[in-house]
């Protein structure tokens, strides 16, 4: 079946520490996007990516990087400048960037930094 | 800018209540489009419908309606006759320019048996 994979599920660091979140999916998307989710603030845009080796900040950027070196992967690292990194990271996808196709998430990954 | 609102941070309802989760959003854009996106537990976000503003026709999917209303600027979600099965975050989000989702902050629909 068809889907995006986000691994590991809950991910623990130590503060200071960068950690990497995979993110890949075998729909043939061109789009992919990562979000994060924080306790009564819904859903914020960090990067996303129209298509291969392109990619752009979203709306809360600073301290995460990215790559797309292919269509179906998309990691996303979170870096010792990111001040607050605890969270649930989202990763999306969809056919194309634009509103002909919805958004597929994954099941998210929770990062613990300690 | 662009912004969702969705003022109800958690409801709780009985079992067999019918529920009406509120969206209100804030787009220069003439031409836009309005999603609903289920979380249950899991965490996964699950799409339940897109709107069109250009469609201003309720939508009927089972025990779901949506009422888009432009003048308001509102798109609400209605669950008829709530099941446990229902409890879950909502949110409503709205197609920023780049593609991506603005989100709302989302609802804690609770639904007690």
């Amino acid at each position: 079946d068809g889907g995006i994979t986000q691994s590991p599920k809950y991910l623990f660091r130590k503060e200071g520490q960068n950690v990497t979140l995979s993110c890949e999916q075998n729909l043939n998307h061109d789009a992919m996007y990562w979000y994060r989710q924080d306790p009564g603030q819904g859903l914020r845009l960090i990067y996303y990516s129209q298509i291969v080796n392109d990619f752009q900040k979203g709306d809360i950027a600073e301290g995460y990087s990215v790559s797309r070196e292919k269509k179906e992967s998309f990691p996303l690292t979170v870096t010792s400048a990111q001040k607050n990194p605890t969270a649930f990271y989202l990763c999306a996808s969809s056919i194309t960037a634009g509103s002909e196709s919805p958004l597929h998430f994954g099941n998210g990954t929770r990062l613990t930094v300690t | 800018a662009q912004k969702v609102t969705q003022a109800q941070t958690e409801i709780s309802v009985v079992e067999k209540e019918d529920v009406t989760l509120d969206c209100v959003y804030e787009t220069r854009d003439t031409t836009y489009y309005l999603f609903w996106y289920k979380q249950p537990p899991s965490g996964e976000l699950v799409f339940l419908i897109r709107r069109n503003s250009f469609d201003e026709q309720n939508e009927i999917s089972g025990r779901y309606s949506w009422n888009f209303q432009k003048s308001t600027s509102s798109f609400n979600f209605t669950i008829t006759a709530s099941q446990v099965v229902d409890s879950a975050v909502y949110f409503c989000a709205l197609e920023g320019s780049q593609g991506n989702l603005i989100f709302g902050k989302g609802t804690k629909l609770s639904v007690k048996p």
